[in-house]
């Protein structure tokens, strides 16, 4: 158990839906990570966010957003779904911000859109 | 656009042999370079996080190098065990930014 907490575990929606996915980071860690595994893809970058502030942003469609909240828990919106979304959806969380050290994965969000 | 590789995409091999599979990338801005293991099914876990040039790390049967200068690093399994088979991933971190690129992965099958 990493301690990373992902909401919903699957998830099926359809077509221009729009959906939340939620992470609850490590105890203690301020920094939450967002990667999409799509079918055939490695892990492609989303965004980051630090203390609640955002610190990176990868390739993220201007459909998705995303936002950690004082608590430190993230979510990360998707919206106008499209087939193409459907991927899972990992969040991660390490320690401090420029810190080398290792993340630590939840065990993803599979979204299916029809 | 950075650019990680992994070599070879999949492998398979016998219970007891040993194996080790290539992670390439960008030999400058290197500030470094993490090994994670993913099982089906499973989220992935860090195996290594590697900062210096040369730098060697092992943990059980499992060891890995790290050359900056040229932009790789190595991971070994010594004597493969069924349980080992995974995906490995490695993940590039530079100093222009505080995104980890991941690699596309060696999905490896050991066969009892």
């Amino acid at each position: 158990d990493s301690g990373v907490t992902q909401t919903p575990k699957h998830l099926i929606t359809a077509t221009g839906q729009r959906v939340t996915l939620r992470c609850s980071p490590r105890s203690g860690d301020l920094s939450v990570y967002w990667y999409q595994q799509s079918l055939d893809q490695g892990l492609q970058f989303l965004i980051q966010y630090y203390n609640g502030e955002e610190r990176a942003k990868g390739n993220i469609l201007e459909r998705f957003s995303a936002q950690q909240f004082p608590d430190l828990h993230s979510e990360l919106n998707l919206s106008s779904l499209e087939l193409g979304d459907s991927a899972l959806y990992f969040c991660a969380s390490s320690g401090r911000q420029g810190n080398t050290g290792e993340l630590f994965f939840g065990e993803g969000s599979r979204l299916t859109v029809l | 656009i950075l650019n990680v590789e992994q070599s070879p995409q999949s492998l398979h091999v016998q219970e007891g042999d040993s194996t080790n599979f290539t992670c390439s990338f960008p030999s400058s801005n290197f500030y470094a370079l993490h090994w994670y293991r993913w099982e089906t099914a499973k989220s992935p876990e860090a195996l290594f996080v590697m900062t210096l040039n040369g730098d060697e790390k092992k943990k059980g049967r499992i060891s890995a190098t790290l050359n900056t200068k040229e932009g790789y690093s190595y991971l070994y399994i010594k004597g493969s065990q069924p349980e080992d088979s995974a995906t490995y991933l490695c993940a590039f971190l530079g100093n222009y930014g505080q995104n980890f690129v991941f690699g596309p992965g060696t999905r490896l099958s050991v066969l009892p």
